[in-house]
């Protein structure tokens, strides 16, 4: 699996958007950019993926860009609640899921 | 949405007991789940990949023989840590994907369970 290097952490106020950056330089062609979230003391919470295309679901924007060397999460109206630790993973859908995570962003969403 | 559930949510054990977590997919069938593990203040480690009617394959520095892996059923694949000791204290969590949706490539992961040895 390609290595993915996250900032450790991000700050963003309430309501704003959130654009956390992940580099994945060394990803292979048949490796899917994934995104979880970690709220303290609990299990991880899928947030979204894609392969090459830019995605979009009812909780964030996947952008990738072409090279697909780096990518960005998008909450595009952080709440308090999105306060948690965001893991970006870089995997080949043959692992089925099997990750290894790297150190990931503690995104603080402040009032 | 698919689920997978983990228990205990939280376990303390003596020294040199052994501790059995569970996990269970709710929902759907898992032919392969994950177990991992995380310490305070760190992130996950992937410790082994669990094969249903198959042995696991662990990751390397993961002893094979302290923390025993039993995949009996498609739903149901259990973590036994042996002769526990205070530095196997930490968060365990185990993740599943359901093969049987076409074109699901998302893993569940449950709750995590705690366990404190003492």
């Amino acid at each position: 699996d390609a290595k993915t290097t996250q900032p450790p952490s991000m700050d963003c106020a309430e309501g704003r958007a959130a654009n956390l950056p992940c580099n994945h330089s060394t990803i292979s062609g048949n490796e899917y950019v994934y995104w979880y979230r970690q709220i303290h003391s609990q299990g991880p919470q899928y947030i979204i993926h894609g392969l090459k295309n830019n995605e979009t679901n009812e909780m964030a924007s996947l952008i990738i860009t072409e090279d697909r060397k780096s990518s960005t999460l998008i909450l595009p109206h952080a709440t308090l609640r999105d306060t948690a630790v965001y893991y970006c993973i870089a995997t080949a859908d043959y692992n089925f899921n099997k990750f290894y995570f790297g150190s990931g962003t503690k995104l603080n969403v402040k009032p | 949405g698919a689920v997978v559930s983990q228990h205990p949510s939280r376990v303390i054990c003596k020294s040199g007991t052994s501790v059995k977590i569970e996990c269970r997919s709710l929902d759907f069938q898992a032919t392969t789940m994950f177990w991992y593990r995380q310490f305070p203040k760190q992130s996950l480690m992937l410790m082994a990949t669990s094969n249903e009617g198959s042995k696991a394959t662990y990751e390397q520095g993961v002893e094979k023989d302290k923390f025993l892996i039993n995949h009996a059923s498609l739903t149901l694949s259990t973590l036994t840590v042996t002769s526990a000791h205070p530095e196997d204290s930490s968060f365990y969590i185990c993740s599943a994907r359901d093969l049987g949706v076409p074109r699901s490539t998302e893993a569940f992961f449950g709750q995590g369970t705690r366990l404190t040895v003492v």
